[in-house]
């Protein structure tokens, strides 16, 4: 089956402590995104990854850093930086640079205390 | 800014239909599409519209209105697991041609 697989679904840590997300995809897709989504809120562009070894800040990258060392997996580190860190991750991709249909994976909910 | 307003609730019951609006301000706008989630999930792309008109997809339908920069987002036959929250996105030509989500609509489908 094709898709985009998130892990964990659920991470707790302490405040202070940096954390990785783990996104990867096997949908032979180019361009992968990070987005935030809080409560009752759309969702924000983190960063964005057109090709292999590329990536560009998105509206909120303050605190956040990513990699895309292989075509398949696109990591997602929230730093210590990032002052409010609690929120619902979702990665997605696509088959070319910002399509309009982006296919999301099932989210990692991060509570930091 | 660029910015898209939809409404935040909306409660139909079964069988009926509802209509989820979308206003939008965005420069270099060249299209909206419409994303469902489920709470809790992941949002799926329902249907996306570059031309003024109506894109029919089975129960769903789509509609743009580019000189209103107007659209909705029509369902017919409502289910129960129609109930959901559902985004309106819009592409532009600025900034790499990223997606500019709405807020979302949360649709209570009663029986």
């Amino acid at each position: 089956d094709g898709g985009i697989t998130q892990s964990p679904k659920y991470l707790f840590r302490k405040e202070g402590q940096n954390v990785t997300l783990s996104c990867e995809q096997n949908l032979n897709h180019d361009a992968m995104y990070w987005y935030r989504q809080d409560p009752g809120q759309g969702l924000r562009l983190i960063y964005y990854s057109q090709i292999v070894n590329d990536f560009q800040k998105g509206d909120i990258a303050e605190g956040y850093s990513v990699s895309r060392e292989k075509k398949e997996s696109f990591p997602l580190t929230v730093t210590s930086a990032q002052k409010n860190p609690t929120a619902f991750y979702l990665c997605a991709s696509s088959g070319q640079a910002f399509s309009y249909e982006q296919y999301f994976g099932p989210g990692t909910r991060l509570t930091v205390t | 800014g660029q910015s898209l307003e939809q409404p935040s609730e909306v409660t139909a019951v079964e069988g009926a239909i509802v209509q989820i609006n979308c206003t939008y301000q965005t420069s270099g706008f060249y299209g909206l599409s419409w994303y469902q989630q489920h709470d809790g999930g992941a949002p799926t792309f329902l249907s996306y519209n570059a031309l003024d008109g109506l894109e029919e997809t089975g129960r769903f339908s789509s509609f743009l209105s580019r000189s209103d920069s107007y659209g909705y987002l029509l369902l017919q036959e409502l289910q129960m697991k129609d109930s959901a929250s559902y985004f309106c996105a819009a592409s532009t030509y600025n900034q790499g041609g990223k997606l500019i989500f709405g807020q979302g609509t949360e649709l209570s489908v009663k029986p």
